[in-house]
């Protein structure tokens, strides 16, 4: 059974720019969650989805943007890419919303120059 | 505020060594406490989890441990390997409702010297 699943794997974007990161969950697991982590730094929370709804918000500009779909996949979405924006970022899959183990997806490296 | 603080920053040790990890937070409700592993460029990988009535969980080479009175787990590795050298991340849980509410340390990184 296939783990969590990010693409791409790694990404260059200059400033201003967009992009969106793809992450499909563990098969049954309802819902998704987005991290950000910069380079010597824990994850830092994002986003949670569950059945298709935002259940939960980090501290994050409104640049930053998620959605999830009817096969419970998600997509994040970054405007307008800043410098410090370069992280990796994380999808993390579950089967609640509550505070049930979540498994990481391999991340996706992205890059802003 | 709730925080976690991992110490030391980062380790260097021999093969075959022991080491431990530490773990303080400030987390309120507690809800669980993992300790993930995490390769360079790639994912966290779960090690364990405990809740606040355990105290002591262990996997092959790694064993958790949880004092919840005064807020601390450690992370003890024994007869390290090469592939251990890894980042070692402690991560907090605060209440059930939801990952919003998952607090996570800095992390450890330890290297494992042949």
């Amino acid at each position: 059974d296939a783990g969590v699943t990010q693409s791409p794997t790694h990404l260059i974007k200059t400033r201003g720019q967009h992009v969106t990161l793809r992450c499909s969950p563990i098969s049954g697991h309802k819902s998704v969650s987005w991290y950000q982590q910069v380079l010597g730094q824990g994850p830092q929370f994002i986003f949670q989805y569950y059945e298709k709804e935002e259940r939960g918000r980090g501290n994050f500009p409104d640049r930053f943007s998620a959605r999830q779909f009817p096969n419970y996949s998600s997509e994040l979405n970054v405007n307008a890419l800043l410098l410090g924006d370069s992280a990796l970022y994380l999808c993390a899959s579950s089967l609640q919303v509550s505070n049930t183990e979540a498994f990481f997806g391999q991340g996706t490296r992205l890059t802003v120059v | 505020k709730n925080q976690v603080e991992q110490s030391p920053q980062s380790l260097i040790i021999l093969e075959g060594k022991n080491c431990t990890l530490q773990c303080n937070y400030t987390v309120s409700p507690f809800s669980n406490l993992r300790w993930y592993k995490q390769d360079t460029g790639r994912g966290p990988v779960s090690l364990t989890i405990m809740t606040f009535s355990e105290n002591t969980k262990s996997n092959g080479r790694y064993t958790a441990t949880l004092d919840a009175d005064t807020k601390q787990s450690s992370l003890h590795i024994t007869a390290s390997q090469l592939s251990d050298s890894a980042s070692y991340i402690c991560v907090v849980s605060a209440g059930y409702s939801s990952a919003s509410k998952i607090i996570f340390g800095s992390g450890t990184r330890l290297s494992i010297r042949p």
